[in-house]
């Protein structure tokens, strides 16, 4: 089993269209958790950090669930320039490592 | 401030060649990660450094790969010799350590290896 599992679209829904994306983890030791965008040929960038009691941001909402261990990422309002392929990314201290794990991604085209 | 460099940005090859990847990290960052990006095993990290030195080498995937930080603002990634199963993205990205909480890594834009 991957340590971080995302579905990888691609989601195609039109602007203005609300949008969520789950991903789970499979270390229950986690700590951090985090939500990169990549857009196409570029590096990934930090979107937003995923906090216990759930965190927004403008449009974007993120929730994490320890219990079972998933984390959420939902996009309200959808724009073009949303397009993106979007990283769940998780951090696991009990190893002392400070590396993440990234997600395979899941693919967001917005529609005009 | 400038971000993190990486060059080249675009590097085509013939098997067997040697290939040498460098990173600048974000001047102040102390932690200093390599990543391979491919289609089919998405982002993977290959090793990372803490103030200079190598912590986790772990996903480093042969002994074909090195990766060396001889200060805080240089790194390079070795493949010697090259496969055309290596061709993918290299990516370098750097970060700070602020108490015990995991913190933003920035990525460089890339080196984009073709092995022919």
């Amino acid at each position: 089993r991957k340590e971080v599992e995302q579905d990888p679209g691609p989601f195609n829904v039109p602007e203005g269209a609300t949008v969520a994306f789950n991903c789970t983890y499979s270390n229950s030791a986690s700590q951090s958790f985090f939500w990169y965008r990549q857009d196409c040929r570029k590096e990934p960038k930090l979107l937003m950090s995923v906090y216990s009691s759930g965190n927004e941001d403008g449009r974007f909402t993120a929730q994490l669930n320890r219990a079972s261990q998933y984390i959420s990422l939902l996009i309200r309002d959808s724009k073009l320039s949303d397009s993106a392929t979007y990283l769940c990314v998780v951090n696991s201290m009990d190893t002392g490592r400070r590396a993440l794990t990234f997600g395979s991604g899941t693919r967001l085209q917005v529609q005009p | 401030d400038a971000g993190v460099i990486q060059s080249p940005r675009h590097e085509v090859t013939e098997m067997g060649q040697e290939v040498t990847l460098r990173c600048k990290p974000i001047s102040g960052h102390d932690y200093l990660f390599w990543y391979r990006q491919t289609m089919m095993r998405g982002l993977e990290l290959l090793i990372y450094f803490n103030n200079n030195v190598p912590i986790d080498d772990s996903g480093m995937p042969e002994d074909r790969f090195s990766a060396k930080m001889p200060n805080a603002s240089f790194s390079t990634l070795k493949i010697q010799p090259s496969e055309p199963r290596d061709s993918a993205v290299y990516f370098c990205a750097s970060s700070v350590r602020r108490g015990n909480y995991y913190n933003e890594q920035f990525f460089g834009p890339g080196t984009r290896l073709t092995v022919l």
